[in-house]
């Protein structure tokens, strides 16, 4: 499969642990993006990297999460100190530059 | 700040009939509309248009824009079951993240 892919798929957590997921992008992609999205709601963007550099943060992506993609690989999201509000599927999405992003299956967090 | 309108937010509809789905929007330096179908996972990508009055076709699926009114239409034939998803419509602009609708939900009753 050469398709965007993500870990875990689920991941239940009380409320003050910290979580991290994983995205593993399409193999020549440069841009990677995290997205979040609620019941009901269309993706919210998060952040985006080109290769290693994290080039753009919403203001959604408050001081409790932070992202990395140390080698322009894989990519890391970890949410710190979680709360109730941060239950939602968590997406990333892989990109050739600007172009058409394409998404994984997402992970889908329940803090309890 | 960006913003996209989708309509309507659900539609039922019988397998068969043929329905179509608004977007339209509000974005500084436009530079694409996508349509993505949802289905419990994955968003898939459908179309991606950036050109005015030029239609994209994907077998039943059919996909227009219109930049001087700010919307675009995702037209489908034929329905199918299968069909059934949300569809979301997203924009990309000034910024490289996507803005996203909050999407329509489609239902295609046998």
């Amino acid at each position: 499969d050469t398709g965007v892919s993500q870990d875990p798929r689920h991941k239940i957590t009380k409320r003050g642990q910290n979580v991290t997921f994983r995205c593993d992008p399409i193999s020549e992609h440069n841009r990677l993006y995290w997205y979040r999205q609620t019941l009901g709601q269309g993706p919210e963007f998060l952040t985006y990297f080109q290769n290693e550099a994290q080039l753009e943060k919403s203001r959604l992506l408050s001081d409790r999460f932070s992202a990395e993609r140390p080698k322009g690989s894989f990519s890391t999201l970890e949410i710190q100190r979680t709360e109730q509000g941060d239950s939602a599927m968590y997406l990333c999405a892989s990109s050739l530059d600007a172009g058409i992003q394409y998404f994984g299956a997402g992970t889908r967090l329940s803090v309890l | 700040e960006d913003k996209v309108v989708q309509s309507p937010l659900s539609l039922v509809v019988h397998e068969g009939d043929t329905v179509t789905l608004n977007c339209s929007y509000e974005v500084t330096n436009f530079r694409s509309l996508l349509w993505y179908k949802q289905e419990k996972k994955a968003p898939t990508f459908l179309f991606m248009l950036t050109s005015s009055g030029i239609e994209k076709k994907s077998g039943r699926l059919s996909s227009i824009l219109d930049k001087k009114e700010l919307f675009s239409i995702l037209n489908i034939t034929a329905t199918q079951t299968g069909d059934s998803a949300v569809y979301l419509c997203a924009v990309l602009g000034g910024a490289d993240g996507l803005t996203f609708g909050k999407g329509t939900h489609l239902i295609i009753q046998p």
